[in-house]
């Protein structure tokens, strides 16, 4: 079955970019998902970053989308997320999950990657 | 943007006895609607789709109801492993997708 897993630095400075990637599993990307991110602050709730599609269309949230970028690497079979100018306000457990195409919710998840933003 | 808020935010209830837990949305959102359950140091795993669908593998005591912007889901008899954190998301309007601010559901 199709697994995601998150990686990149679990520390970025203060007004750095924040990059983390998905590595999809078990399943193509060029199927027929869109594939999103989202953030959970520390004890805190889920707030959704944004999606993409092996086409390479994309939706952000319109309160991140001047400082996000989400791209995809079909030949990789991943997703990538690109956050500018973080602050503190950015640390956060990253989750990449799959929209399904049938539900159109998030039906699997990766394990999520702590983030977090200091000098 | 779509505004996703639950009540309570903290639900106490006794093993074995049922939980109610409600999902209002600031404008319809159909039946557009999915809740997920999140334990301490876990991914949100997806319960209910379609506002009332049950995902794959999920027990029936689980069961979702609502449409446009009222929402409910329904615990039957609570067991160990349900004690955990529950939100809504709506996927009707987006972006952006939104989610509640989550619901506890405690051991009382």
């Amino acid at each position: 079955q199709v697994q995601l897993q998150e990686s990149g630095p679990g520390l970025v400075k203060p007004s750095g970019t924040l990059s983390l990637t998905c590595a999809v599993s078990g399943g193509s990307i060029s199927s027929s998902n869109w594939w999103s991110w989202v953030r959970q602050p520390p004890g805190k709730g889920l707030e959704w970053i944004g999606e993409i599609y092996h086409s390479g269309s994309t939706n952000y949230n319109p309160s991140l989308k001047s400082r996000v970028t989400i791209s995809v690497d079909k030949s990789k079979n991943q997703f990538s997320l690109k956050l500018s100018s973080v602050t503190a306000a950015d640390t956060a457990v990253y989750y990449c999950a799959r929209d399904d195409k049938e539900s159109d919710a998030f039906d699997i998840w990766g394990q999520g990657t702590m983030v977090t933003v200091s000098s | 943007e779509i505004v996703m808020t639950q009540s309570p935010a903290t639900l106490s209830v006794s093993p074995g006895e049922r939980a109610t837990l409600s999902c209002r949305a600031s404008q319809s959102v159909s039946s557009n609607l999915a809740w997920y359950q999140q334990k301490p140091g876990q991914a949100p795993r997806l319960l209910i789709y379609g506002a009332s669908t049950r995902a794959t593998g999920i027990p029936a005591r689980f069961s979702g109801s609502g449409s446009g912007t009222e929402f409910t889901l329904t615990i039957s008899s609570l067991q160990s492993e349900d004690f955990a954190v529950y939100y809504c998301q709506q996927y009707n309007n987006w972006p952006p997708r939104t989610f509640g601010q989550g619901t506890k559901v405690e051991i009382k």
